[in-house]
């Protein structure tokens, strides 16, 4: 299984709470991707980053920020939390070579 | 843009029968992958199998194997001797290549194996 763990697996947080969450990994994949899994939408991409401080907006962006300060970490940063956000989050890895994405473990967020 | 789409929200079948799950999507490229993921109740994601637009052979694994009709933009995975273990929610996904290789995903089919 490839090396990627999601901090925490499970968060309750009120409406108007700052939340982020962390993946990491010890693969040294370069891209790293953020998505939300919810009922009847399949997963959508948030944001994803192609190398260290190198990110892009995903399909779902809005009201999502995230950063990467080194190849190993990736943070995803609500800054004010909503009731919409309650979801699950997984973290994805990828590398040039085989096109697929590897995943973690996903994290539950509920909003209320 | 691409968009992926899975007509069959659940399905169920016997155990050891076989099952084909339906995806298709629309794009103007030429050049793409398309992966079939599961999602067992584990909620882990797992690469079924892969297919590269360039060919036509299509791809097998094991008991899985997938029917790419390119013209007709469809991307089906039959299941051969179904397992217990299969029940999972299945994601089709189509990915552009040169877009930092950004997934694009159905909405998923839940498949059910009955013993």
């Amino acid at each position: 299984d490839a090396g990627i763990t999601q901090s925490p697996r499970h968060k309750v947080t009120e409406t108007g709470t700052p939340v982020t969450l962390r993946c990491h990994q010890t693969e040294n994949h370069r891209y790293m991707y953020w998505y939300r899994q919810d009922p009847g939408h399949g997963l959508r991409l948030i944001h994803y980053s192609y190398g260290v401080k190198d990110t892009d907006k995903g399909e779902v962006s809005d009201g999502y920020s995230v950063s990467r300060s080194k190849t190993e970490d990736f943070l995803l940063t609500l800054e004010s939390a909503t009731s919409s956000q309650t979801s699950v989050y997984f973290c994805a890895i990828s590398e040039s070579v085989d096109y697929e994405q590897y995943f973690g473990p996903g994290t539950r967020l509920t909003v209320t | 843009a691409q968009t992926v789409t899975q007509s069959q929200p659940e399905m169920s079948v016997q155990e050891a029968e076989t099952v084909t799950l339906s995806c298709t999507y629309d794009t103007s490229e030429n050049n793409y992958y398309l992966f079939w993921y599961k999602q067992p109740p584990s909620r882990q994601m797992i690469l079924v199998i892969r297919q590269e637009a360039y060919k036509q052979q299509n791809a097998t694994e094991n008991r899985f194997s997938v029917n790419f009709q390119k013209a007709a933009k469809s991307f089906s995975l039959k299941i051969s001797d179904s397992q217990l273990g299969d029940t999972a929610m299945y994601f089709c996904a189509f990915m552009k290549v040169d877009s930092n290789y950004q997934l694009i995903w159905g909405a998923g089919t839940k498949l059910i194996i009955k013993p």
